[in-house]
């Protein structure tokens, strides 16, 4: 049950956007729209902030934002504050066998 | 409000066995699916367990045939009993409620979580 990849790290200045991958197959990423991110600061359960693809939950803010493309789904932190820095995870739908699947993680820095 | 409160967690000898336990409030706990992820030190999120509505499970490979998850309805608590505990397995345990019933989707609502580890 491989995860699904993410880069380990990604940095950016206050304001700026940035974008984080999460590469799949076509069993998971690329065969469902079922995609979820989740946010998580150092010490913390994590958090869902974006589901089905592109949807954001109630409460979270605007600025955070998904998309999907082939076996390759994103998630873009516009405006980029110093609250983002956290690790974030992408998660899939994969088989009624196995139904999910993480991505690596990736942890958000902010210079 | 959703609250989802682990317990259950401690130092357990290789071989040993744990329950766990994720006592629910603030949602019709019979509604939803659940699941367990879990995180080892230093490392990333891993899916463990998941029990829809009406009772079917699943589980990750690496721990099939070694841990069972149940729920109780009536108490509005969801278990994971683990057993042939192996080193690797110690690691913060998280409840974490589905936005699916009878199917599964994504983990809207997450615990604090509970830390298990074996060792000798």
């Amino acid at each position: 049950q491989s995860a699904l990849t993410q880069p380990a790290s990604v940095s950016g200045s206050p304001g700026q956007s940035i974008t984080i991958s999460c590469t799949g197959t076509s069993s998971d990423v690329g065969g469902y729209n079922y995609v979820s991110w989740y946010q998580q600061h150092p010490g913390k359960a994590p958090k869902l902030i974006i589901y089905a693809v592109s949807n954001r939950p109630s409460g979270v803010s605007n600025r955070f934002s998904g998309s999907k493309s082939g076996n390759t789904a994103s998630l873009t932190i516009s405006g980029l504050q110093a609250e983002d820095e956290a690790d974030y995870y992408c998660n899939s739908y994969r088989s009624i066998s196995s139904p999910y699947v993480f991505g690596t993680g990736t942890k958000v820095t902010v210079l | 409000e959703v609250q989802l409160l682990e317990s259950g967690g401690g130092l357990v000898q290789p071989g040993g066995s744990l329950r766990l336990s994720c006592a629910a409030s603030g949602f019709t706990f019979s509604n939803y699916a659940m699941n367990w992820v879990r995180q080892a030190p230093g490392k990333g999120l891993e899916w463990v367990s998941a029990i829809v509505v009406g009772g079917s499970t699943y589980y990750a490979d690496s721990v099939k045939g070694r841990f069972t998850v149940s729920r109780d309805n009536s108490k509005n608590t969801l278990y994971l009993q683990m057993s042939s505990l192996r080193a690797e397995d110690t690691a913060l345990y998280y409840c974490a409620k589905d936005y699916g019933d009878y199917y599964l989707y994504y983990f809207d609502y997450w615990g604090q979580g509970a830390l298990v580890t074996v060792s000798s």
